[in-house]
């Protein structure tokens, strides 16, 4: 079973701010590296899959890359927006897909 | 919105007894998964399928069954439901393996 790790836990920033989290993941037979956003009572939403060693990725405000060889992706908030308030999860597969697993999750609360 | 939908949303149960959740959906999608969702560890893989028929073990698969008759259902059994499997459990869906997943509404279970 993999070990997926996120960084950290939970993290409180004002309105405006940029931010950035991380996800770090066993860098051997790695496959794919998936985030997802999860607002409370709702269902995660799929942000990004990343595959390639050096992917970066955007959509709108938020961004991600990607580092295959040592194993972490980093997830960036710019400017952040009261509505960017969630839980953002990484998940990775190894073995073309097999073995999908979440990590933990960052707690994000931005504050007007 | 991706056309997941789970049933029941919302379950109790005594222990011992017999629960079956079931997962539908509308985008012929290959892939289906049950996660549950429990405090302190996120989402942790159950079981999956890859097909009709064909399903796969996940993380903690222990006291779970599964079973995919049609592309569209999947359905999870809990044959003996015990306290512990009280959780949140979510369905969800991906074109092909490593590809993004796109979640149901999740369906609280709890064994009393």
């Amino acid at each position: 079973i993999l070990n997926v790790e996120q960084s950290p836990q939970s993290l409180h920033v004002q309105e405006g701010d940029s931010t950035n989290f991380t996800c770090s993941f066993p860098s051997s037979n790695f496959y794919a590296l998936h985030w997802y956003r999860w607002e409370t009572a709702k269902s995660p939403e799929a942000l990004f899959v990343m595959t390639l060693n050096g992917d970066e990725k955007k959509k709108g405000r938020i961004s991600a890359t990607l580092n295959t060889k040592e194993g972490y992706s980093y997830l960036y908030i710019k400017g952040s927006q009261p509505e960017d308030s969630a839980t953002y999860l990484c998940a990775s597969t190894d073995n073309y897909g097999q073995n999908f697993v979440f990590g933990p999750g960052t707690r994000l609360s931005v504050l007007p | 919105d991706a056309g997941i939908t789970q049933s029941p949303r919302h379950k109790v149960t005594e222990t011992g007894t017999p629960v079956t959740l079931r997962c539908h959906q509308t985008e012929n999608h290959r892939y289906m998964y049950w996660y549950r969702q429990d405090p302190g560890h996120g989402l942790r893989l159950i079981h999956y399928s890859y097909g009709v028929k064909d399903t796969d073990k996940g993380e903690v698969s222990d006291g779970y069954s599964v079973s995919r008759s049609k592309t569209e259902d999947f359905l999870l059994t809990l044959e003996s439901a015990t306290s512990s499997q009280t959780s949140v459990y979510f369905c969800a869906i991906s074109d092909d393996l490593g590809d993004e997943q796109y979640f149901g509404p999740g369906t609280r279970l709890t064994v009393t």
